[in-house]
């Protein structure tokens, strides 16, 4: 069965770069989340959407920047990174809200800030 | 933040041993789910359990829900090498929302 798809799989940045990390939902999926996992910590909550639409928003710093595409993919954009922001990055989906509330988890973007 | 709590933090038993885990939180939940994951990998969803339902199986694992002390425990019987990993219990408030998550247990299971 297709999973959650995220690109790339590894990034290393430079302070103050950019990064643009990709995540492709699982077919159907109407709603993605994106996570931030720094090292030895649990998944922490950025944003999610739902429909294309921003539906809920967590500890994402103002420097980052997300949306939902038409075709449902979603892109986390991260300005002026910081080193603070080396961590794994997941992009989770799930369908459609009456049907299942289980995310489905992507293998993450590990991202390196030097 | 209402934040799912573990324990234990960390967990090393013998092949061929049950293992369990305990995730606490704060409110009410719409549903728990656990996730396992290999160092620096991907979360693996293992099981959904809802607000409504007291206990759940999947395979060789066990997962009860009490409401009513707003706790969870993950039971995995008749442990194997390769189920050492990160378990976390993430719990759901609404639907598609996002899942708050519990800091996790290091499972070790030697052979």
């Amino acid at each position: 069965a297709a999973g959650v798809i995220q690109s790339p799989r590894h990034l290393i940045k430079e302070k103050r770069e950019t990064a643009t990390l990709k995540c492709y939902p699982i077919p159907r999926h109407d709603t993605v989340y994106w996570y931030q996992q720094g090292p030895g910590q649990d998944p922490q909550f950025l944003i999610s959407f739902y429909e294309k639409m921003q539906s809920d928003k967590g500890s994402i710093p103002d420097r980052f920047s997300a949306q939902q595409f038409s075709d449902y993919h979603s892109e986390l954009n991260m300005s002026s990174l910081e080193l603070g922001d080396s961590a794994l990055y997941f992009c989770a989906s799930s369908g459609e809200r009456a049907s299942t509330d289980t995310q489905y988890f992507g293998p993450g973007t590990r991202l390196t800030v030097l | 933040s209402q934040q799912g709590e573990e324990d234990p933090q960390a967990l090393s038993i013998q092949e061929g041993e049950n293992a369990t885990m305990n995730c606490s939180y704060k409110t009410s939940i719409n549903n728990l789910q656990w996730y396992r994951q290999n160092s620096g990998r991907g979360l693996v969803h293992l099981i959904l359990i809802r607000s409504n339902e007291r206990e759940k199986h999947s395979g060789r694992l066990r997962v009860t829900l009490d409401t009513s002390k707003k706790s969870s425990s993950l039971l995995i019987t008749a442990s194997r090498a390769a189920d050492t990993a990160s378990y976390f219990c993430a719990t759901g408030y609404n639907y598609g929302q996002n899942f708050v998550f519990g800091p996790g247990t290091r499972l070790s299971v030697l052979p």
